[in-house]
């Protein structure tokens, strides 16, 4: 099984501030298929990034991913008040297909 | 735009089965994934498993001896059950569909829907 690990658990930032999440993995990721989904209380993840860097329809342009093999990050640019929400990275693999890291909460400072 | 929403009850008691049944609308269930993901009350993400339109599925090693997962395509719906449930099955339960073509990932998914464990 590979074991996603994000950082930090918390992140305390401003609005306008720039945001790096991380994203490591236990085993290189096949294919760089690692998503990013944003998650806000009593709401679904909604999907943000998928194969490493490609942004699902209707995200803005201020997320950003990148990375390959184990390491990953997710770059808010300019944090939005909207943009205060757990993230949370995903990897397809085998065994079982798909795991979740345990989330980046993005709080307000 | 395809919207997907979980139905089922939001009770099962300890040892019984918990069933759960998503209702695909928008579009039609042919040809895509469909997965199941729970999450415990202040927890992170947990796949449980997939079905494709055409019946082959799969899940979690965690889970396997437990879980079924089976689709009816003239309704447009794939349903869950969860064999011999326990306290540490107390989730909220969601359904997605799952993309494959240019990586892999979850979208849409629905609302999610609590079930809680309890005598």
């Amino acid at each position: 099984e590979i074991v996603l690990t994000q950082s930090p658990g918390t992140l305390s930032l401003s609005p306008g501030e720039r945001a790096t999440l991380s994203c490591r993995a236990s085993q290189y990721v096949s294919g760089n298929y690692l998503a990013w989904y944003q998650q806000k209380p009593g709401q679904a993840p909604r999907l943000l990034i998928y194969a490493t860097s490609n942004r699902a329809a209707g995200i803005p342009g201020r997320f950003s991913g990148s990375g390959s093999g184990t390491d990953f990050t997710l770059t808010i640019s300019g944090l939005e008040p909207e943009d205060f929400a757990v993230y949370y990275c995903q990897q397809y693999g085998h065994s079982p297909r798909f795991t979740f890291g345990g989330g980046t909460k993005v709080e307000i400072k | 735009q395809v919207q997907l929403q979980e139905s089922g009850p939001g009770l099962v008691k300890p040892s019984d089965t918990l069933s759960l049944t998503c209702t695909v609308f928008g579009d039609s269930i042919g040809s895509f994934f469909w997965t199941w993901i729970r999450q415990p009350p202040g927890k992170g993400l947990e796949w449980i498993g997939y079905i494709h339109s055409g019946g082959s599925t799969d899940s979690n090693p965690s889970l396997k001896s437990r879980v079924i997962i089976s689709v009816d395509t003239s309704k447009n719906q794939f349903s869950l059950r969860l064999n011999s449930v326990t306290a540490a099955d107390t989730a909220v339960y969601y359904c997605a569909r799952e993309l494959a073509i240019g990586g892999y990932r979850f979208d849409p998914w629905g609302q999610g829907t609590l079930v809680t464990v309890s005598s």
